[in-house]
């Protein structure tokens, strides 16, 4: 199973809106709607952020919004802010009955 | 509140075996899984399987079957993930991560990752 791509960076000003994209197949982000975010600080835990394509867990800024179209999901980080900043992976349910991560984006606020 | 607490770093020589433990609390356990996701240093996350809590089942990614073991320990409320004939490309932070039911969810609550260094 192939990792999800994604880009490797994206940057953005405070208060920016930036996108972040993962591709993947129809065995996996297009047929599915299992695709889930995570943030990640450097030597921390990743978190939750978004699951199954566009829903918010408990406790996540609404300035984290999800989506997809395709075989492409999207992470769209609005009003951006310095804590924002870190790796972001996503991840998807499989035709194999498992999970596949994406190659993961580091998000810089310059 | 949901915690996953893993146990301490292991140094292991290639070819040995690791047994990394996540102690679970805050929520009814037997009602979930566990996820296994391991990171090495600088790269993405790598999903390993799942065990369910509820009744043993287990279902690992095809790299690693043959050679990991899951499993849960309901009145101790702990997982444990085994993984034998170590590589020195497989030191890594091992993570495990609440799972409700099976991988169409997300997991949700992560352990602080255990990292595990194979070299000679």
């Amino acid at each position: 199973q192939s990792a999800l791509t994604q880009p490797a960076s994206v940057s953005g000003s405070p208060g920016q809106s930036i996108t972040i994209s993962c591709t993947g197949t129809s065995s996996d982000v297009g047929g599915y709607n299992y695709v889930a975010w995570y943030q990640q600080h450097p030597g921390r835990a990743p978190k939750l952020m978004i699951y199954d394509v566009t829903n918010r867990p408990s406790g996540v800024s609404n300035r984290f919004s999800g989506s997809k179209s395709g075989n492409t999901a999207s992470l769209t980080i609005s009003g951006l802010q310095a804590e924002d900043e870190a790796d972001y992976y996503c991840s998807s349910y499989t035709s194999s009955d498992t999970r596949v991560f994406g190659t993961g984006t580091k998000v810089t606020v310059l | 509140q949901v915690q996953l607490v893993q146990s301490g770093a292991e140094v292991k020589k290639p070819g040995a075996s690791v047994k990394v433990s996540c102690t679970a609390s805050g929520y009814m356990f037997g009602s979930y899984g566990i996820s296994w996701v391991r990171q090495a240093p600088g790269q993405g996350l790598e999903w390993m399987g799942w065990v369910s809590a509820y009744n043993g089942d287990t279902h690992y990614a095809h790299k690693f079957q043959g050679r990991v073991t899951m499993t849960t320990h309901t009145p101790t409320t702990t997982a444990y993930m085994e993984l034998r004939s170590l590589r020195s490309d497989e030191t890594a932070v091992y993570f495990c991560a609440r799972l409700w039911v099976g991988p169409t969810h997300s997991p949700d609550y992560w352990g602080q990752g255990t990292l595990v260094i194979v070299s000679s």
